[in-house]
């Protein structure tokens, strides 16, 4: 997954308990994002990264928050984990200026989270 | 509400034939689209985009085509083989280096 770890990669916990999941990356990418994927919904952004404590909200920010604190790992939390959250989180990275000028995105393998 | 909108949750093909699968966008500030694949258990992978200067762009058998006028796109496989069976997502950017997904496509390919 081109230098992109997460972790954990399956994790079931209790309504009320906070959750934190990691993304590791080894590419030295400046960008780095996190989404969660539904059926019927897609991919939907909730925070993302332009450097070491620059972050910013995405559209289902709400629950959620992160933080960067060096170029390779970007974390998400959940405070206080409730069922809507059940879903598989995506990380991914991007580097800026690609040769063809779009913004891609390279994708970690997911984590699934189920709350009870 | 969803920018980027993919209104066929499904596809079926018979191997050998075309695939096409269409996208819908409403921000006129997107200048890049682009097509992601993925399989189950996998994170997503980058298939092929486009810029909003062109109206087509190939990389061997996909064909991705952009009408901007129409606010549509489409990504067209041929010819269509069993691996090609999996997720297609549509997304789009503008300049703030963020992507906005579709909901995402399933494509079957009968052999």
């Amino acid at each position: 997954d081109a230098g992109i770890t997460q972790s954990p990669r399956h994790k079931v916990t209790e309504t009320g308990t906070p959750v934190t999941l990691r993304c590791h990356q080894t590419e030295n990418h400046r960008y780095m994002y996190w989404y969660r994927q539904d059926p019927g919904h897609g991919l939907r952004l909730i925070h993302y990264s332009y450097g070491v404590k620059d972050t910013d909200k995405g559209e289902v920010s709400d629950g959620y928050s992160v933080s960067r604190s060096k170029t390779e790992d970007f974390l998400l939390t959940l405070e206080s984990a409730t069922s809507s959250q059940t879903s598989v989180y995506f990380c991914a990275i991007s580097e800026e200026g690609t040769s063809s000028g779009a913004n891609v995105l390279t994708f970690g393998a997911g984590s699934r989270l189920t709350v009870l | 509400d969803q920018q980027v909108k993919q209104n066929s949750p499904s596809l079926s093909v018979q191997e050998g034939r075309i695939s096409i699968l269409n996208c819908d966008y409403t921000n006129s500030m997107f200048d890049y689209f682009l097509w992601y694949k993925k399989y189950p258990a996998e994170g997503p992978t980058f298939l092929i985009s486009i810029s909003s200067i062109k109206d087509k762009n190939e990389d061997g058998r996909f064909t991705v085509f952009l009408n901007k006028s129409a606010k549509h796109l489409s990504l067209h496989i041929v010819p269509s083989q069993p691996g090609d069976s999996a997720v297609y997502f549509c997304a789009a950017s503008g300049n703030d280096y963020k992507l906005s997904f579709g909901a995402g496509t399933t494509v079957t390919v009968r052999a």
